[in-house]
């Protein structure tokens, strides 16, 4: 069974200073990794798709990159305005009754104070 | 463009009832997925639809069924409803197994 594990729980930062979110996952074989931002009872907002070991994608001030057994999001140079909670999901490349699900982990929840 | 839409926004049941949530996904896409989020944790699958039928079916009790209608549009109905089935239930569209761009989501609290 797919499984994705998100580290820390939560994470306090000062404006402007970087850190990194970890997600650790398993599963049989992968299709892709996502990465989500979600506000306070909202959607989860798509950021990132990352699909073979050692990609990188890049938006604004957050970077993800990928290795075979886990992803990092690296948040460079935060603002107030970057908190929010972040989920990592996994697609799994079988078919049947896991036709296109993504498998979340409990997410990391981001506060940059100015 | 639209994003995709649910509806309601808020609902409150009591236990025993039966509830129908909605989703419109965004223009084109034809894969329709429902999740359910209880607080603190991370949305868990509960069913996928492409094309007007399930692709995908999560590890939800039978109370729990959905369909999808020749405009892509979907319903997730729950019966019997119990305290446990609050949650924020949240419906995603895609073009097949792509990325997913999820709905702002409908919370349903059973009293």
């Amino acid at each position: 069974e797919d499984q994705v594990t998100q580290s820390p729980e939560a994470l306090r930062l000062q404006e402007g200073e970087s850190s990194s979110l970890n997600c650790s996952y398993t599963v049989s074989g992968l299709r892709g990794l996502f990465w989500y931002r979600q506000d306070p009872g909202k959607g989860p907002e798509f950021l990132f798709t990352l699909y073979s070991a050692g990609e990188e994608k890049e938006k604004e001030r957050l970077k993800a990159t990928l290795t075979k057994k886990e992803s990092f999001l690296h948040i460079t140079a935060p603002k107030p305005e970057d908190s929010a909670t972040y989920l990592c999901a996994v697609q799994n490349n079988a078919g049947g009754t896991s036709y296109g699900k993504l498998t979340f982990g409990q997410g990391t929840i981001l506060t940059v104070h100015p | 463009d639209a994003g995709v839409t649910q509806s309601p926004t808020h609902l409150i049941k009591t236990r025993g009832q039966h509830v129908t949530l909605r989703c419109s996904p965004i223009s084109g896409h034809k894969s329709v997925s429902w999740y359910q989020q209880v607080l603190g944790q991370g949305p868990q699958f509960i069913f996928q639809y492409y094309e007007k039928e399930e692709r995908g079916r999560g590890n939800f009790p039978d109370r729990f069924s959905a369909r999808q209608f020749p405009n892509y549009s979907s319903e997730l109905n729950v019966n019997a409803l119990l305290l446990g089935d609050s949650a924020l239930y949240l419906c995603a569209s895609s073009l097949a197994r792509n990325e997913q761009f999820f709905g702002p989501g409908t919370r349903l609290t059973v009293l």
